[in-house]
């Protein structure tokens, strides 16, 4: 499978802190992206990178991607209770009858206590 | 607010019954999708539509049946489905298709009787 793998599946953390998300993938990429999914609602994109990228930048979005350990981290600082949600890593083909698809992680479910 | 549009936003609908879902998006994306997803799942994919023709069919029933009628709009028509179908059915679209970002609905809650 091209799915991704997310680490860790839950993380339960106290405002103010900041969260970090992980994914690891399986084949070579074009680009992976991180979407957020509040419940009972749709998925919203976050940020997007670049195979050429290692780091990149969104507010209090950071995220990293290391393509030759095939891996991807989301952090996010000073974290919200609006940000409470399940986050999911997006792999985008880079070629072939795979090209239209995004590949899901499992996502994490992040919840911000007040 | 999404950009993408789905009605209705929930949908209850017995094993012989006929439902369409709707999707409607107005950014001018040429390629649209739908996926479902079951709860604490991630979303699979089912159909990618590509300027109005259909360009990946993942294996789908065929009680699954999809149309793109304008660049706009996105319908996926229902009959004879299984109590394992329910689940939220999500419409995205996306700039072309390819490894761009893609815009979702809110989705349509859909529960088999």
């Amino acid at each position: 499978s091209q799915q991704g793998e997310e680490d860790p599946q839950a993380l339960s953390i106290q405002e103010g802190e900041n969260a970090t998300m992980n994914c690891s993938y399986k084949t070579s990429i074009n680009n992976l992206q991180w979407y957020r999914q509040n419940s009972g609602r749709g998925l919203v994109h976050l940020i997007l990178i670049r195979s050429n990228e290692r780091e990149k930048h969104s507010g209090r979005l950071r995220v990293t991607l290391d393509t030759s350990k095939k891996s991807s981290s989301l952090l996010i600082t000073a974290s919200r209770a609006a940000d409470t949600a399940s986050y999911f890593c997006a792999t985008a083909a880079d070629r072939g009858s795979t090209l239209g698809r995004l590949y899901f992680g499992r996502g994490t479910q992040l919840t911000v206590w007040p | 607010d999404t950009e993408v549009t789905q009605t209705p936003k929930h949908l209850v609908m017995g094993m012989t019954n006929k439902k369409s879902l709707k999707c409607e998006q107005h950014m001018g994306h040429r390629a649209m999708y739908w996926y479902k997803q079951k709860a604490k799942k991630p979303p699979e994919l089912m159909f990618v539509y590509s300027y109005e023709k259909l360009s990946i069919n993942e294996s789908v029933p065929s009680r699954f049946s999809p149309e793109c009628p304008n660049s706009s709009l996105l319908n996926l028509h229902l009959h004879a489905l299984q109590p394992e179908d329910s689940a939220l059915y999500l419409c995205a679209s996306s700039q072309v298709s390819g490894a761009g970002p893609q815009h979702f609905g809110d989705g349509t809650r859909l529960s088999i009787l």
